[in-house]
């Protein structure tokens, strides 16, 4: 069972509009991540939190923002989407510090599938 | 650059048969890495996860193995299976951090 929900699935929205992709964690993991996948390519990385307060962007450059108010909830926002902005946005999310939990893998959700018109 | 590549991009066999994924690094100072299963449509499933210091991990009929020097690790799957049907990613931590570094995956495809 899923212990990383995303929500929606599936998005189909007009350019211009505001956006928020959400996901939560049932598992208390300090680290999440975002991730963009374009079909056939592989995933990359777009933002992460090691806890509270703690946002970075990752190695692709992306106009999406982050936010980490609660341990359990990432959600990801766009402020004005464009068709470039169509794709797939998966969220995963890991154990805290530590050398031992470091080596635990990332538990992901099911993703949210975007489409900009 | 670090990068990760697997190949082949996409392996179609029979039911029954055993087959090898590859994948490879080109930077080996890795921390661990990890493989993954992804279905259409859906989220990664992780299935082992290699630290930098072990050779292999199994797990039912997978096995992963890991040569830092060469850069590149093996995926094994014996007896396949039409349910192992899926993209199977590989992915590598540089750090403590966890933060990824995936390959383009390999689709495969097992025929009943």
């Amino acid at each position: 069972e899923a212990d990383i929900y995303q929500t929606p699935r599936y998005l189909v929205i007009g350019t211009g509009k505001k956006i928020t992709l959400e996901c939560s964690q049932t598992m208390g993991h300090d680290k999440m991540y975002w991730y963009q996948q374009d079909p056939g390519m592989e995933l990359h990385l777009i933002h992460y939190s090691y806890g509270v307060n703690s946002t970075e962007k990752g190695d692709l450059s992306s106009e999406s923002t982050v936010s980490r108010i609660r341990t359990e909830h990432f959600p990801l926002t766009l402020e004005s989407a464009r068709p470039s902005h169509t794709s797939q946005y998966l969220c995963a999310s890991s154990p805290g510090t530590g050398s031992r939990s470091s080596n635990q893998p990332q538990h992901f959700g099911d993703g949210t599938r975007l489409s900009i018109l | 650059k670090q990068e990760v590549t697997q190949i082949p991009a996409a392996l179609s066999v029979p039911e029954g048969e055993n087959l090898v994924l590859n994948c490879s690094f080109t930077d080996s100072a890795i921390y661990n890495l990890q493989w993954f299963r992804q279905d259409p449509g859906k989220g990664l499933t992780s299935l082992l996860l290699i630290q930098s210091s072990q050779r292999e991990q199994t797990s039912g009929r997978l096995n992963a193995s890991l040569d830092k020097s060469s850069g590149r690790s093996t995926l094994y799957i014996a007896a396949s299976q039409p349910g192992d049907s899926a993209t199977y990613l590989c992915a590598v931590a540089y750090n403590q951090g966890g933060k990824l570094i995936f390959g383009q995956g390999t689709e495969l495809s097992v025929k009943p």
